[in-house]
């Protein structure tokens, strides 16, 4: 399984865009990159994933580098109930998700 | 969106009594559904692989015949805890995957809310 490494932290102001980055240097070809989010004592949440291309959905935008080792999860404006841990994960061949220590995303008012 | 539920959200029990989780696909079928592990202040941990009509697969370390599970249909996996101790208290956390949604390799999982226990 591909490794990640994520901000243990970041902070944002309300109504502010986020950028999320995540370092995967180890992916393969053909595993798509998912983020996951998870709020405090909640399951984890599906928010977006992509293989190459950039992806956007009603929650955020996926920016893929060309080359596959990174990519950015971006919030177009943040909102306290965006606070959360948010996880990278590299698509696993056995169909499993390894989680990571994923980002902790603070909001400020 | 794919709606996944279990329950119970919360439980406490003696230690060395068995507890069941049951997680359950409401609006999909899943032939495949994972169990996980949190405690405080970590990330999750997969546990095991619940595949429908088959054994599950277990991850390195976890006890299989500590945490049995079940999937008998397709859409219910249950997870039990037997013989549960103290340091088995943590927040449990089943996701299921919705073979028609999403082609290979994309493996969009659907969380459930999780469980936890508290084991005195």
């Amino acid at each position: 399984d591909a490794k990640t490494t994520q901000p243990n932290s970041m902070e944002s102001n309300e109504e502010e865009p986020v950028h999320l980055p995540c370092n995967h240097s180890t992916i393969s070809g053909t595993d798509y990159i998912h983020w996951y989010r998870q709020l405090p004592s909640q399951g984890p949440e599906y928010v977006i994933h992509g293989l190459t291309s950039n992806v956007n959905n009603r929650m955020a935008s996926l920016a893929i580098a060309e080359d596959r080792k990174s990519s950015t999860l971006i919030l177009h404006r943040a909102t306290l109930r965006d606070a959360a841990v948010y996880y990278c994960i590299p698509g696993g061949s056995q169909g499993n998700l390894i989680f990571g220590k994923g980002t902790k995303l603070s909001v400020k008012p | 969106g794919a709606v996944v539920s279990q329950h119970p959200s919360w439980v406490i029990c003696k230690s060395g009594t068995s507890v069941k989780i049951e997680c359950r696909s409401l609006d999909f079928q899943a032939t495949t559904m994972f169990w996980y592990r949190q405690f405080p202040k970590q990330s999750l941990m997969l546990m095991a692989t619940s595949n429908e009509g088959s054994k599950a697969t277990y991850e390195q370390g976890v006890e299989k015949d500590k945490f049995l599970i079940n999937h008998a249909s397709l859409t219910l996996s249950t997870l039990t805890v037997t013989s549960a101790h103290p340091e088995d208290s943590s927040f449990y956390i089943c996701s299921a995957r919705d073979p028609f949604r999403g082609g290979p390799n994309q493996e969009t999982q659907y969380f459930g809310p999780g469980t936890r226990l508290l084991v005195l």
